[in-house]
């Protein structure tokens, strides 16, 4: 079965560093690309960037270019979603999605809740 | 990099057909046929409905159905069921390996 498995839910404080992961499996994980997609409260999707994990090539929109660092490591096949200094802002459900050529999103994770709270 | 347009909100009678609209730009929606359509009932992760604007993946119901018209995609719902209630998300490729996803909408089967 093709699918992807995230980390589990966090809690945070604001300034602290955090990295969530989304593991693939089923499918040549090096041969698709991976996205990241926020979900504020009660909001819509926001793409924030995409990975290829068979070289790294990564992508960011331009409104999370700087705020986060996409990351992948094929040996254990995982892709990765990274904050250094994290925000109440930052409080959102955060989605990986397998991505096709075509640029839709085939198969997604269940999501990580992150919370950053003082 | 604005996000597409979509109504807030639709609603249909079980049996009825109804039609989500998802308005960009040429250097979106207008710009490529790489538009997809995305349901999320609450709670649960977003599944694909639509890709490539029109084409439907293995399992999805043939009362989803898609299309274009200049900088303006449409996704249509005929044959209206409880289940269909969820947000709906439309998304464009938009250059250079970015993608933009519309504002959603909500829809009520009344």
């Amino acid at each position: 079965e093709v699918q992807l498995v995230q980390s589990g839910a966090e809690v945070k404080k604001p300034g602290e560093s955090l990295k969530i992961s989304c593991k693939g499996s089923g499918y040549s994980f090096t041969s698709y690309w991976i996205g990241w997609v926020r979900q504020m409260p009660g909001k819509g999707l926001e793409w924030m960037g995409i990975i290829y994990p068979g070289d790294s090539d990564t992508r960011y929109s331009p409104s999370f270019q700087g705020q986060v660092t996409i990351s992948a490591d094929k040996s254990i096949s995982t892709a990765y979603l990274q904050w250094s200094s994290l925000k109440a802002s930052d409080t959102a459900m955060y989605y990986c999605a397998r991505h096709e050529p075509d640029y839709a999103f085939d198969i997604w994770g269940q999501g990580t809740m992150v919370t950053v709270s003082s | 990099q604005s996000a597409l347009t979509q109504p807030a909100s639709v609603s249909g009678s079980p049996g009825q057909s109804i039609t989500i609209s998802c308005t960009g730009t040429s250097s979106d929606v207008g710009g490529y046929n790489y538009v997809s359509w995305y349901q999320q009932h609450p709670g649960k992760a977003p599944k694909l409905m639509i890709y490539d604007v029109s084409k439907r993946p293995s399992g999805v119901s043939n009362r989803f159905s898609g299309s274009k018209s200049g900088n303006t995609a449409s996704l249509t719902i005929s044959g209206l069921q409880a289940e269909d209630e969820a947000d709906y998300y439309c998304c464009s490729y938009a250059g250079s390996s970015t993608v933009v996803f519309g504002g959603g909408t909500k829809l009520t089967v009344l």
